[in-house]
């Protein structure tokens, strides 16, 4: 079965600071998806990262970067030079590669970047 | 591109009572998942659609839920004789078939049972 466990706290940043928020993943798939969702306060969740099982090289994409760790089924999420318009609830998913793709989300991180 | 959309936006109903959801997919996908996401929880599975074939239904799916999606295009989900803990928000995603394709979701609808 698939889990993921996001530490469910809340984390306060001050503008312009490096937020990274921490997301482990329990899977017996050996093809598996991997990603970020961000849900802002009108809640709907916007689909930010995806990494695939299969490729652990890690990238940046604009003010988001992700660690990507399969030894210790890890795959964290930084936001660079954090903005006001990044504090949401940001959600780490897992879906395995066995034909529904159903996504199996943590608990997810308030982040609040305070002005 | 339009994107995913759900109708109503929010719901309030009394106990009781049957609510219906409407999601409008992606026009060019054809897998359509319910999730159920309640307060300080993230997002649960509830049950995926491939064109108009509802292929799996989660345990949290009781008899009083059903899904269609007649035409392979928008779906609804329907609650019969909600009950307090229906209180939720329904969201609705979209994806493509196509190896292992994104999900793409909808604002959700809020439901509150009264």
């Amino acid at each position: 079965a698939q889990k993921v466990t996001q530490a469910q706290t809340e984390i306060s940043v001050v503008e312009k600071e490096d937020v990274t928020l921490d997301c482990v993943y329990e899977t017996r798939d050996t093809t598996y998806y991997l990603f970020w969702y961000k849900q802002p306060p009108s809640g709907e969740l916007v689909f930010l990262i995806r990494r695939n099982s299969f490729d652990e090289q890690n990238e940046i994409s604009g003010r988001y970067s992700w660690n990507f760790q399969k030894s210790t089924s890890s795959f964290n999420f930084t936001i660079t030079a954090s903005q006001v318009v990044d504090s949401a609830v940001y959600f780490c998913a897992l879906s395995e590669a066995n034909g529904n793709n159903r996504l199996a989300f943590g608990k997810g991180n308030q982040v609040v970047v305070i002005p | 591109d339009t994107g995913v959309s759900q109708n109503p936006r929010h719901k309030i109903t009394k106990r009781g009572q049957n609510v219906t959801f409407r999601c409008d997919p992606i026009s060019e996908h054809n897998r359509l998942y319910w999730y159920r996401q309640t307060l300080g929880q993230g997002p649960e599975f509830l049950t995926y659609f491939q064109n108009e074939a509802q292929l799996e239904k989660s345990r949290l799916l009781s008899d009083r839920f059903s899904a269609e999606r007649p035409k392979g295009s928008f779906s609804t989900l329907e609650i019969q004789r909600t009950e307090q803990g229906d209180s939720a928000m329904y969201l609705c995603a979209s994806s493509l078939v196509q190896g292992q394709e994104t999900q793409y979701f909808g604002p959700g609808t809020r439901l509150l049972v009264l």
